[in-house]
C-alpha cells in the first residue's frame, strides 16, 4: 500500500516550452504533497509544500511562477516548468503524505528526470 | 534550524567489508523522525529505515545496523558484509513538523567486487 505514481519519469523538451509532471497517490488520499527538486550529484531540495484545495507554499528562491503547483484531488498533483531554460534541467521527486487504513503514510515518489535543451 | 550533516561524501570498499555512514543532526524540536533512504543511478529513492527522536534503541535488519545516539546527535548507518548491489547514494533525512523532509548531502556508496 501507500504507493505515488510519478509521471513522466523521464522528459526532454525544447527551450521555452512548459512541461507537466504529475504526481498521484494510487491507494490513499494525499492531503499534503511535496515537490523536490535534486540537481546531478547533489541533496534533494524542497521547493514547494501543497494541500488540496490550496495554493502552494514555495520555499524561498523558488519561483512560483516558473514552477505552478496545483493540488486539485487528494489523489493528484501537478507541477509545470513553465517556459524551461536548460537550467531548469534537474530530477524532480515528489512525496505524498496522508493516512490510509487509518495509519499515517509519506511516500516518495520515483522521480521525473527533466532535461532541456 | 534544521540540518543533517554527512560529512563523507563519497567511499570506496571492496566487497565483504564492513562500512559505515556517517549522520549528524541539528534541530531544536523534541519531536522529530530520523530516516536513511538509498537512491540507486535509477533516481528512486528506497526507504530504509525510520526513527523516532523517542526511541534510541539500535536496529539491526540483516546486513544492515543504525546507531541511534541523542547526546551526539548522531544516526550512523552499517553496513556488514558489503556487496555490489548496495552501491548507491545513501541519504540522511531528518523530518519535523508538517512533514517536510531535511535530506543531507548523501554519501555515495562504491563496492568493488
Amino acid at each position: 500500500g501507500a504507493v505515488v505514481s510519478q509521471h513522466p519519469s523521464r522528459v526532454i523538451c525544447k527551450s521555452g516550452t512548459s512541461v507537466k509532471i504529475e504526481c498521484r497517490s494510487l491507494d490513499f488520499q494525499a492531503t499534503t504533497m511535496f515537490w523536490y527538486r535534486q540537481f546531478p550529484k547533489q541533496s534533494l531540495m524542497l521547493m514547494a509544500t501543497s494541500n488540496e484545495g490550496s495554493k502552494a507554499t514555495y520555499e524561498q528562491g523558488v519561483e512560483k511562477d516558473k514552477f505552478l503547483i496545483n493540488h486539485a484531488s487528494l489523489t493528484l498533483s501537478t507541477l509545470t516548468v513553465t517556459s524551461a531554460h536548460p537550467e531548469d534541467s534537474s530530477f524532480y521527486i515528489c512525496s505524498a503524505s496522508g493516512t490510509t487504513s487509518g495509519a499515517n503514510v509519506l511516500t516518495f515518489g520515483a522521480g521525473s528526470r527533466l532535461t532541456v535543451l | 534550524a534544521q540540518k543533517v550533516t554527512q560529512a563523507q561524501t563519497e567511499i570506496s570498499v571492496v566487497e565483504k567489508e564492513d562500512v559505515t555512514l556517517d549522520c549528524v543532526y541539528e534541530t531544536r524540536d523534541t519531536t522529530y523522525y530520523l530516516f536513511w533512504y538509498k537512491q540507486p543511478p535509477s533516481g528512486e529513492l528506497v526507504f530504509l529505515i525510520r526513527r523516532n527522536s523517542f526511541d534510541e534503541q539500535n536496529e539491526i535488519s540483516g546486513r544492515y545496523s543504525w546507531n541511534f545516539q541523542k547526546s551526539t546527535s548522531s544516526f550512523n548507518f552499517t553496513i556488514t558484509a558489503s556487496q555490489v548491489v548496495d552501491s548507491a547514494v545513501y541519504f540522511c533525512a531528518l523530518r519535523v513538523n508538517f512533514n517536510k523532509f531535511y535530506f543531507g548531502s548523501g554519501t555515495k556508496l562504491n563496492v568493488k567486487p
